[in-house]
């Protein structure tokens, strides 16, 4: 079985400082790791992922998130928070070779706010 | 490249009324197709998967059906309606084959049930 835990619901920061966005896993197996974002009243899109090649993994608009298998964590941070990154923030966790979409696990989400 | 459709983007519908959802995916050959449910503070709810034309997997019981006439249309469906369908439907797709799980969703629709 398979879990994902996102530590917190709501997350605000300052434009242009740092954004940490906390998950923390369980897996039976080398999972496969995702972030989504999800913008008002949209679908969800992709920011990075992790399949179990470099632990640090670079995403799109400056996102970029760790794997470390010691603490079970997958955190999502930026260095400088813009007011375009204000949207909800998923963690998602697969056990399943192949990728199918019914062995994803989603975590509950973390809006992130940015004052401005 | 992939596209994904997804319509009615916001409905209102009445408690007992039937509900139609329409997904397409253009650029692709023989998608595995997701339908998602967002309620409100919530996060996502796998409703039904498809790996191929009239192949449905449900993952949760409810009055809510799924359908794939084609190889690239999803439709969720309702007879009737309660108050508790009401929420936001999100549509995605993977590769039908040597997928890394990463899932392309379509923009969504809002479903209020009044």
């Amino acid at each position: 079985a398979q879990s994902v835990t996102q530590l917190d619901s709501h997350v605000s920061v300052s434009e242009g400082t740092p954004v940490l966005l906390r998950c923390n896993y369980s897996s039976s197996y080398s999972p496969s790791l995702f972030w989504y974002v999800q913008h008002p009243n949209k679908g969800l899109q992709l920011l990075l992922k992790y399949t179990s090649a470099a632990t640090l993994v670079k995403g799109i608009n400056g996102f970029e998130a760790e794997f470390k298998k010691s603490e079970t964590s997958f955190h999502l941070t930026k260095p400088s928070a813009h007011m375009s990154d204000a949207a909800e923030y998923f963690c998602v966790v697969s056990d399943r070779a192949g990728g199918g979409a019914d062995g994803l696990t989603f975590g509950k989400g973390t809006h992130l706010i940015i004052q401005p | 490249s992939q596209t994904i459709h997804q319509w009615p983007a916001t409905l209102v519908q009445p408690v007992g009324s039937p509900l139609s959802l329409e997904c397409t995916v253009e650029g692709t050959s023989n998608p595995n197709l997701y339908w998602y449910r967002q309620a409100a503070g919530r996060g996502l709810q796998l409703l039904f998967y498809s790996v191929g034309i009239g192949q449905i997997s449900s993952e949760v019981p409810q009055n809510l059906s799924a359908s794939r006439p084609q190889d690239r249309q999803f439709i969720l469906s309702s007879k009737k309606l309660l108050l508790s369908d009401s929420g936001f439907y999100l549509c995605a797709w993977t590769p039908g084959l040597a997928g890394t799980g990463e899932l392309f969703f379509g923009e969504g629709s809002r479903l209020t049930v009044l």
